[in-house]
C-alpha cells in the first residue's frame, strides 16, 4: 500500500541553524501539507501546496519557513535560522482531492 | 475557526468494554476524521465521515455525526490493549486542498 514517507525520522540542530525536512508524497497524490506537534499539545496546520505554489499557511509558518517540491517526488520543509521553539514533530501529509490526508510517520526535530 | 474538541480528554477502560470518544467543533464542515496516534509516533488516519453522513463503520470502529449539534463520537468495540493510544477528530471545509484542524486529542488507556 502506497505510503508517504519523511526523513530523517529525527534531526538534532544547533538553534540558528538551517533544517531541511524531507517527504515524499503518495505518487499521485497533488495536495501536500505540512503540520506540527509540539510535545504534549494538538496537531497544528502549517501549510498547504499545491500546483507548485502556497496555497494557505498558518500564522505559525513566517518568513523562516519555505516548502519546496524540487522534483516530480519531494516535497520538503525548510527552517532558516531554527528557534528552540522549534522543536516539534513534523508531519507531511498528501491528498488526491482534499477530504482524507494520509500522513507521514514524522521527523522529530530538536533544537538545542 | 473550525475546530474540533474531544471530550474526554483522558479515558481508561477495561480490556474488552466499548470506548467512546466524542467531539465538538463549531463551524459548518463537509468533512471529519478520526486519526489515532501511538505515543511519540505517526498519525494513523481511522476513519472520514462526511456532513450528509449520520453514521459509518469500519470494523470494530463505529463513527457518528450530527452536524446539527456539530458534534461526532467515536465507538470502539471490544477494547483491545493495542488501542491504547490518542485518538483526534479532524475538520475540514472540504475545500480540494483545504487543511485540516485537528482537537486536542482523547488519549485512551485499555487496561489488561
Amino acid at each position: 500500500e502506497p505510503e508517504v514517507t519523511q526523513t530523517p525520522s529525527h534531526q538534532v540542530t544547533q538553534m540558528g541553524q538551517e533544517v531541511i525536512l524531507r517527504c515524499v508524497p503518495i505518487s499521485n497524490h497533488l495536495y501536500f501539507y505540512w503540520y506540527r506537534q509540539i510535545l504534549g499539545q494538538k496537531v497544528e496546520f502549517l501549510v498547504s501546496f499545491y500546483n507548485n505554489e502556497i496555497s494557505e499557511k498558518s500564522e505559525i509558518f513566517d518568513d523562516q519557513f519555505s516548502v519546496e517540491r524540487p522534483d516530480g517526488s519531494n516535497f520538503t520543509l525548510k527552517i532558516r535560522s531554527t528557534k528552540l521553539e522549534d522543536s516539534a514533530m513534523y508531519f507531511c501529509a498528501s491528498s488526491t482531492t482534499g477530504g482524507e490526508q494520509f500522513f507521514g510517520p514524522g521527523t522529530r526535530l530538536t533544537v538545542l | 475557526s473550525q475546530q474540533g474538541e474531544e471530550d474526554p480528554q483522558a479515558l481508561s477502560i477495561q480490556e474488552g468494554e466499548n470506548a467512546t470518544m466524542n467531539c465538538s467543533y463549531k463551524t459548518s464542515i463537509n468533512n471529519l476524521q478520526w486519526y489515532r496516534q501511538n505515543s511519540g509516533r505517526g498519525l494513523v488516519h481511522l476513519i472520514l465521515i462526511r456532513s450528509n453522513e449520520r453514521e459509518k463503520h469500519s470494523g470494530r470502529l463505529r463513527v457518528t455525526l450530527d452536524t446539527s449539534k456539530k458534534s461526532s463520537s467515536l465507538l470502539i468495540t471490544a477494547s483491545r490493549a493495542a488501542d491504547t493510544a490518542s485518538y483526534f477528530c479532524a475538520t475540514d471545509a472540504g475545500n480540494r486542498d483545504d487543511k485540516i484542524i485537528f482537537g486536542k486529542g482523547t488519549r485512551l488507556h485499555i487496561l489488561p
